[in-house]
């Protein structure tokens, strides 16, 4: 089976500090993915990456950054945390195929709180 | 933009009630379609998929299809359980487009005893 491993389940950081959130995925997928979850608002895409060193700006990447220097670890950095960023976060890795419907594996996700 | 429309909750049922959850898109294309489940406590698990028109995806004693005239793919479970209490996700893929999921905004389900 798929795993997607994150770092932290629970997290609190203060405002203006940088976080980082960690994953890492032992199915040696191509593709990886941060998403934050809010209520009412569902999940809305922050990053992914499809290669190593390669990035792409999802929905909401402002007041976020990321790194994917390994093909298994993808990070999710926020710069100056600020309050508003509090939330679940989730990643997940899907494989490449001809076709995109090979579905996404997802981690636990990380409860963030910054105060 | 792509985007999907699934019916808003929550939804509270009776053990062995039928449980629809209504799911719409808008895409270009020839989407993929899926649905996501969330546990208390978890990440999402992929629960079922359909890859093109008139295809059903069905697992666990969930089903739905892949409607092209409709643009639907409404989640459909004959007898639910307490332990199919969880939040479920509608959502799609562009074929032959990029990896990224849209998803709908989740649906809560609870079931009682």
């Amino acid at each position: 089976d798929v795993k997607v491993t994150q770092s932290s389940r629970y997290l609190v950081k203060r405002t203006g500090e940088k976080v980082f959130l960690e994953c890492v995925q032992d199915m040696d997928h191509e593709n990886m993915f941060w998403y934050r979850q809010d209520p009412g608002l569902g999940l809305r895409l922050i990053y992914f990456s499809y290669d190593v060193k390669m990035k792409e700006k999802g929905d909401i990447p402002e007041g976020y950054s990321v790194s994917r220097e390994k093909k298994e670890r993808f990070s999710l950095i926020l710069e100056s945390a600020s309050t508003n960023q509090t939330s679940m976060y989730l990643c997940a890795s899907s494989s490449s195929g001809v076709w995109s419907n090979q579905p996404q594996h997802f981690g636990d996700g990380t409860r963030l709180s910054i105060l | 933009g792509d985007s999907v429309t699934q019916m808003e909750g929550p939804v509270t049922l009776s053990e062995e009630a039928f449980l629809t959850i209504n799911c719409t898109y808008t895409a270009t294309g020839y989407p993929s379609l899926f649905w996501y489940v969330q546990y208390p406590g978890e990440g999402l698990q992929l629960l079922l998929k359909a890859t093109k028109a008139d295809d059903k995806g069905s697992n666990k004693g969930f089903e739905a299809t892949y409607r092209k005239e409709t643009t639907s793919f409404h989640l459909e479970k004959g007898s639910v359980q307490v332990s199919d209490s969880a939040v479920y996700f509608c959502a799609l893929t562009r074929q032959g487009g990029s990896e990224k999921l849209v998803f709908g905004k989740g649906t809560k389900l609870t079931v009682n005893p």
